[in-house]
């Protein structure tokens, strides 16, 4: 596709309950990153993917929190057991190589958690 | 601890008008820093990116300055207009190879009429 997209665009749930995010790179990037974005603040690192392999978890919060991507393509960012502070805009990014290289964005899931 | 610090947090331009935002970093080892434009409600979109040798890029009507002895940064928008509305985010990144981007809390910019 022309750029990076993400689904849901939109999502509220219920505290508790598990959600499911999901980015579709830019074709025949390497790298992928997942980001969250409180409101006003700036994008905090979560994951970096380089192709099937998560080189960095460093930056997810719980153990709540699991990223993966099977195939090196499309990646799945998994929360469990929402709470309310996990309530943010969720960003995906990816780059040609590996972490000096341009990061494309797409839209963001903003996830609402009641 | 690795920082990316910007001011003002806020910013209000009429139309035409020039303006400047201020990046400060305690990023280190310096390999890049960057300047992204996020529209409301979409991703960041890449304007500049500069090296350590890099004193000024430009972008249009945007030029990025920096200054790697201060480990300062700047964002000048030249004749802003409406569509120039937005966060801006200046990114630095680190030489060692597996370092995230660090990225700043943004600039908000609002143009008007």
């Amino acid at each position: 596709g022309a750029g990076v997209s993400q689904s849901p665009r939109y999502k509220v749930a219920k505290r508790g309950q598990d959600v499911a995010l999901r980015c579709d790179p830019i074709s025949g990037h390497v790298s992928l990153f997942w980001y969250q974005q409180a409101l006003g603040q700036g994008p905090e690192f979560l994951t970096y993917f380089q192709n099937e392999a998560q080189l960095d978890k460093s930056g997810l919060p719980s153990d709540r929190f699991f990223a993966e991507r099977p195939e090196g393509s499309v990646s799945t960012l998994k929360i469990q057991r929402t709470q309310q502070e996990d309530s943010a805009v969720y960003l995906c990014a990816s780059s040609l190589a590996g972490l000096g290289e341009t990061q494309y964005f797409g839209p963001g899931t903003r996830l609402l958690v009641l | 601890k690795n920082q990316v610090e910007q001011s003002p947090q806020s910013l209000i331009i009429l139309e035409g008008k020039n303006c400047t935002l201020q990046c400060n970093y305690t990023v280190s080892p310096f390999s890049n820093l960057r300047w992204y434009k996020q529209d409301t409600g979409r991703g960041p979109v890449s304007l500049t990116i500069m090296t350590f040798s890099e004193n000024t890029k430009s972008n249009g009507r945007y030029t990025a300055t920096l200054d790697a002895d201060t480990k300062q940064s700047s964002l000048h928008i030249t004749a802003s207009q409406l569509s120039d509305s937005a966060s801006y985010i200046c990114v630095v990144s680190a030489r060692s190879g597996n370092t995230p981007l660090v990225f700043g809390k943004g600039t908000r910019l609002s143009v008007i009429a």
